[in-house]
């Protein structure tokens, strides 16, 4: 039981150039989003889904597109990465359902993200 | 004004402390407050969690909730070095998958 699986851990990319960042997870969790952990500003979230097929935007979503194709799965692209993508990313999920509301998120290792 | 106001610190102690970390919100209507712990170069994991008001003790750690004053604070007792790390404060409201954090508390607990 690996619980959230994020690759890679470390990546240094050149302005302008793409990457996914991948997220999978074995908790059979339908929530998964992507946050971005920048000094100062706490935990943002970028984007989310509820379920397969299903995405949505969260705080701070430009750049980055997602999709879910399948419930394990989350991967995050940054279509045209800049020095502003610097940051840390979380992939984090939890169940949907009877305790949703309390939103208790179990989180990856992160992936620290260098964009010159 | 963010919603969750935290202070970054850096909070240093001697081991066997008492230590007490905070935070303020403005919505009235968060419900659910968590608090969780981050190791550098880790992910956050969930530490304590309460639903409304009240306190909540799980060993060392307990949660407190004023929602009257809306400022929820997590005591530490015997403080360990184990404990140095970054503590996240979360809360959302009821039916809703969005969750502010504040920016965190890093904590030190010097031998």
């Amino acid at each position: 039981n690996a619980g959230v699986t994020q690759t890679p851990k470390f990546q240094v990319l050149k302005t302008g150039q793409s990457m996914t960042l991948q997220c999978a997870q074995d908790m059979n969790h339908e929530y998964m989003s992507w946050y971005r952990q920048d000094p100062g500003m706490g935990l943002r979230l970028i984007h989310y889904s509820v379920g397969a097929g299903i995405t949505d935007q969260g705080e701070v979503p430009n750049g980055y597109n997602v999709s879910r194709s399948t419930t394990e799965d989350f991967p995050l692209r940054l279509l045209s990465a800049a020095p502003s993508q610097t940051s840390v990313y979380f992939c984090a999920t939890k169940p949907v359902g009877v305790f949703s509301g309390a939103n208790v998120l179990t989180f990856g290792a992160g992936s620290r993200l260098t964009v010159l | 004004q963010k919603e969750v106001e935290q202070d970054p610190g850096p909070l240093s102690v001697p081991e066997g402390a008492i230590v007490s970390l905070n935070c303020t919100y403005s919505n009235s209507a968060f419900q659910y407050f968590m608090w969780y712990r981050q190791y550098s170069r880790k992910g956050p994991e969930l530490l304590m969690y309460t639903y409304s008001s009240g306190n909540k003790e799980d060993g060392r750690f307990t949660a407190q909730v004023d929602k009257s004053s809306k400022y929820i604070s997590l005591f530490i007792r015997d403080s360990q070095p184990s404990d140095s790390a970054t503590y996240l404060c979360a809360m959302s409201a009821m039916n809703t998958d969005k969750l502010i954090f504040g920016t965190g508390t890093r904590l030190q607990v010097f031998p």
